[in-house]
């Protein structure tokens, strides 16, 4: 079974302050990452998504891939109440079209 | 950008009945949707991978006679879940690729807004 792992937090950091929210994966071949956000009792929605070494940002995300590693990030600059949510770390397995998630990790930004 | 409706949102049903869940891509054409099971708390799980004009794929330990799944159509697919027990309240999601994306790394899955089933 590929393992998709995440601290479950809870993680808590004061409005504009960086949240950092890791994940590491099993799968040696997998290419595709994701970032999902999950607000309670809704279903997920695309945050970020890595296929390439290094940095990726797009406003005030960031998604870091080390496939070397295979250790997957999310930084959250400037951090607002908004962002309060599970985030959810996903890989596409290898060789398939089926998306292994993390258990998430809850993020609670404190005004 | 890509649609999925997924209704009903909400449903109660009655113990040993059945339940069916429905998944539409709106404004593309899916080849492949996916049906997941989130319990409180925890992760989204794969129960089965829906493919249009063939049977679905299940995953280990889901069983396919209890949760029916038909993809009649590129932009349909159902879950029905028979003879409901309180065990199988949960949140189901599904979500599906564009196939015009084909098999490129570039791309998503767009996730359904859910169903709340509560069995009791």
């Amino acid at each position: 079974q590929k393992e998709v792992e995440q601290n479950s937090g809870p993680l808590s950091v004061p409005e504009g302050a960086i949240a950092s929210l890791n994940c590491t994966y099993s799968d040696r071949v997998s290419q595709s990452f994701f970032w999902y956000r999950q607000y309670s009792g809704k279903s997920p929605e695309l945050i970020m998504s890595i296929y390439s070494n290094g940095d990726k940002e797009d406003g005030r995300f960031t998604a870091q891939l080390n496939k070397a590693s295979q250790y997957v990030s999310l930084l959250i600059r400037d951090s607002q109440p908004s962002d309060s949510a599970t985030y959810l770390c996903a890989v596409l397995q290898g060789g398939s079209e089926k998306l292994v998630f993390g258990k998430g990790t809850k993020l609670t930004v404190n005004p | 950008g890509a649609v999925v409706s997924q209704h009903p949102s909400r449903v109660i049903c009655k113990s040993g009945t059945s339940v069916k869940i429905e998944c539409r891509s709106l404004d593309f054409q899916a080849t492949t949707m996916f049906w997941y099971r989130q319990f409180p708390k925890q992760s989204l799980m794969l129960m089965a991978t829906s493919n249009e004009g063939s049977k679905a794929t299940y995953e280990q330990g889901v069983e396919k006679d209890k949760f029916l799944i038909n993809h009649a159509s590129l932009t349909l697919s159902t879950l029905t879940v028979t003879s409901a027990h309180p065990e199988d309240s949960s949140f189901y999601i599904c979500s599906a690729r564009d196939a015009a994306t084909g098999t490129g790394l570039n791309y998503g899955y767009t996730f359904g807004s859910g169903t709340r089933l509560t069995v009791v």
